[in-house]
């Protein structure tokens, strides 16, 4: 059986400061891991995905993520955080035998202060 | 790209009564998934389509949900009859034909139903 952990349901940082949201996830395949980010009132919408190849990904809006096997983990980083990036970001895995499913993570609610 | 469009964005029922919700999802996509969010329980798969054929359903909580995809450009996820706890965010959500489990879901932004 597949799962996601994100550790911390709300996380709260000001306005420039570091955005570090973390996952966790437990596979006996290989992984393919998404972050995933719901503004209000609307869907997901993909910030990045790891499949294989270079484990830093880069994604939209200035977010990465580092795929580290032997910490089992695919934290999402920002350096500098913006007002406009408050909302809730969701950890997602899927393998290769479980076809299209995803295994969402229960998500982490990002607050930005001024 | 319109994106996947789903439809009512917001339904109000009283108990009892049949909700259908709409999903339209991107053309080409082959995957098709209906999700439901609520606080308590966060995301939860319901069922979900390839090529048009249901090939999960065990997410779909009892017999009042059933879910249709008559074709590649429409699905249907009915509850009949509607009960309380059956209010949240719906969210339907494609996908293209990909390599294994790694195409991303492009979701709808959701039909949020309350049922009173």
């Amino acid at each position: 059986a597949q799962s996601v952990t994100q550790l911390g349901s709300h996380v709260s940082v000001s306005e420039g400061a570091l955005v570090l949201l973390r996952c966790n996830y437990s596979s006996s395949v290989p992984p393919y891991l998404f972050w995933y980010v719901q503004y209000p009132n609307q869907g997901l919408q993909l910030l990045l995905k790891y499949t294989t190849g270079a484990t830093l990904v880069k994604g939209i809006n200035g977010f990465e993520a580092e795929f580290k096997k032997s910490e089992t983990s695919f934290h999402l980083t920002k350096p500098s955080a913006h007002m406009s990036d408050a909302a809730e970001y969701f950890c997602a895995l899927s393998t290769q035998g479980s076809a299209r499913q995803l295994t969402f993570g229960s998500g982490t609610q990002l607050t930005v202060l001024p | 790209d319109a994106g996947v469009i789903q439809s009512p964005r917001h339904e109000v029922t009283e108990m009892g009564q049949e909700v259908t919700l709409r999903c339209k999802p991107i053309s080409g996509h082959n995957s098709l998934f209906w999700y439901r969010q609520t606080m308590m329980r966060g995301l939860e798969l319901l069922i979900y389509f390839n090529n048009n054929v249901p090939i999960d359903d065990s997410g779909m909580p009892e017999d009042r949900f059933s879910a249709k995809m008559p074709n590649a450009s429409f699905s249907t996820l009915k509850i009949q009859p509607s009960e309380p706890r059956d209010s949240a965010v719906y969210f339907c959500a494609s996908s293209p034909k990909g390599t294994g489990g790694t195409s991303p879901l492009h979701f709808g932004n959701g039909t949020r139903l309350t049922v009173t």
